[in-house]
């Protein structure tokens, strides 16, 4: 079947423009996780939802980051007034139930903010 | 402070050797660790989770062993191939029991033919 989606693979910002990043999971996964990956380093966690249900947004590294999940199926991570320190890929992964579980990521947004 | 380290040089081995990678953490009681690939332009891909009561799990070509009190885990890759060569990742909990794990920065492996 298919696996993670993620749209669109590239996106290219000026400074201080808006941005909408969308993940569409595995269907019938409960859990959504999006990370934010700088270049040579692992994944950071940004925020975590459990069906629509928006449960850890700890990682959210300030108030310009925004995630929904409305029908607990496709997310948006959107990201206002990007700046240039908010270059990096941005990866969603999916989980089939609540709990320490196997996640499927899937290939990522490079986003670039010039 | 708080760290998981894993060697940010890569590790070059010869195609059939068995390739280690360590991973190595500070101040945590993970319940759980987890190894993943990641190639390049890539998401991560899971491959293994073992728990903190168990000393060793094995898939195939992979073998990882958990190290409580030495606070370490390491990942074998027995009869190793040049599609081997990837980056790998480990993540485990850092609260003790949550199912949100926080990333290692991950290890190069390339196998030459």
């Amino acid at each position: 079947g298919a696996g993670v989606s993620q749209s669109p693979r590239y996106k290219v910002a000026k400074r201080g423009q808006d941005v909408a990043l969308r993940c569409d999971p595995i269907s019938g996964h409960v859990s959504l996780f999006w990370y934010q990956q700088a270049l040579g380093q692992g994944p950071e966690f940004l925020t975590y939802f459990q069906n629509e249900a928006q449960l850890d947004k700890s990682g959210l590294p300030s108030d310009r980051f925004f995630a929904e999940r409305p029908e607990g199926s496709v997310s948006t991570l959107k990201i206002q007034r990007t700046q240039q320190e908010d270059s990096a890929v941005y990866l969603c992964a999916s989980s089939s139930r609540q709990g320490i579980n196997e996640q499927f990521f899937g290939p990522g947004t490079r986003l670039t903010v010039l | 402070s708080q760290k998981i380290e894993q060697n940010s040089e890569a590790l070059n081995i010869q195609e059939g050797k068995t390739a280690t990678l360590t991973c190595n953490y500070t101040n945590y009681s993970p319940a759980y660790l987890q190894w993943y690939r990641q190639d390049p332009g890539r998401g991560p891909v899971f491959l293994l989770l073992i728990r903190e009561n168990e000393k060793e799990k094995r898939k195939e070509r992979l073998k990882v062993t958990f190290d409580t009190t030495l606070k370490q885990s390491l990942f074998h890759i027995t009869a190793s191939q040049p599609a081997d060569s990837a980056t790998y990742l480990c993540a485990l909990d850092i609260t003790g029991g949550s199912y949100i794990p926080t990333f290692g920065r991950g290890t190069s492996l390339i196998v030459h033919p």
